[in-house]
């Protein structure tokens, strides 16, 4: 069926490591992977995406890989700070449009 | 420009009645889609507008969900009979061409609590 899983559900660092979240999707027709942050008692807003003709794509210090073989992507924080706590969510279009599945959520904490 | 808009922003009902949400997206954005948010869960795919194609409804949890979209413009999503697991945020999003070539822009949700 259509789905997309999400690990970890919780994610805890100290200020400055990295934090890597990693999503996995089942319809190998799928051809985008967009990211969403939702801060606390905010809406989902877009960061960062990538398209399946493309194994990795980087915006300062977030970055996503993509690996269509195996299929799963990637995003990953580098330097975090306290603002970047929030819970991400991936996801993955599927019939080859614009259906969007979301993932379960991580929830980040940085700690500083 | 104003962004996507959701009404009521929070509504208590009592199980059995029937509930109605609107969602008034971006002027000129072609797709529509309707997610529910369970406390502490991901977004759950409901269902989803393109243009004057046909919605993808694969996402309703049962028939009594029901969406509907007048052009592309308002959308009402209406829950009969509301049961206590229906108690969620629904949250609204509105893409200019759809998910593949532009970004989903949410609105604030609607917090739905059924006593």
């Amino acid at each position: 069926g259509e789905n997309v899983e999400q690990h970890p559900s919780t994610l805890s660092v100290q200020e400055g490591d990295s934090a890597v979240i990693k999503c996995t999707y089942s319809d190998s027709a799928s051809n985008y992977f967009p990211w969403y942050k939702q801060e606390l008692g905010k809406r989902p807003q877009l960061i960062i995406d990538i398209r399946s003709n493309v194994g990795e794509k980087k915006d300062q210090r977030i970055a996503v890989t993509l690996n269509k073989t195996a299929k799963h992507f990637s995003l990953h924080i580098t330097e975090t700070q306290p603002e970047d706590s929030a819970v991400y969510f991936c996801a993955a279009n599927y019939n080859q449009g614009g259906k969007l599945i979301f993932g379960q959520g991580t929830e980040l904490s940085v700690k500083p | 420009g104003a962004g996507v808009s959701q009404s009521p922003s929070n509504k208590v009902t009592e199980k059995g009645k029937d509930v109605e949400l609107r969602c008034d997206p971006i002027s000129g954005h072609t797709a529509l889609y309707w997610y529910r948010q369970r406390l502490g869960q991901g977004l759950e795919f409901l269902i989803y507008f393109q243009g004057n194609s046909a919605p993808d409804k694969s996402g309703l949890p049962s028939d009594r969900f029901s969406a509907e979209r007048t052009g592309e413009s308002v959308s009402t999503l209406t829950i009969q009979r509301t049961q206590q697991e229906d108690s969620a945020v629904y949250l609204c999003a509105s893409s200019l061409k759809g998910a593949f070539n532009s970004p989903l822009h949410f609105g604030n949700g609607t917090r739905l609590t059924v006593t």
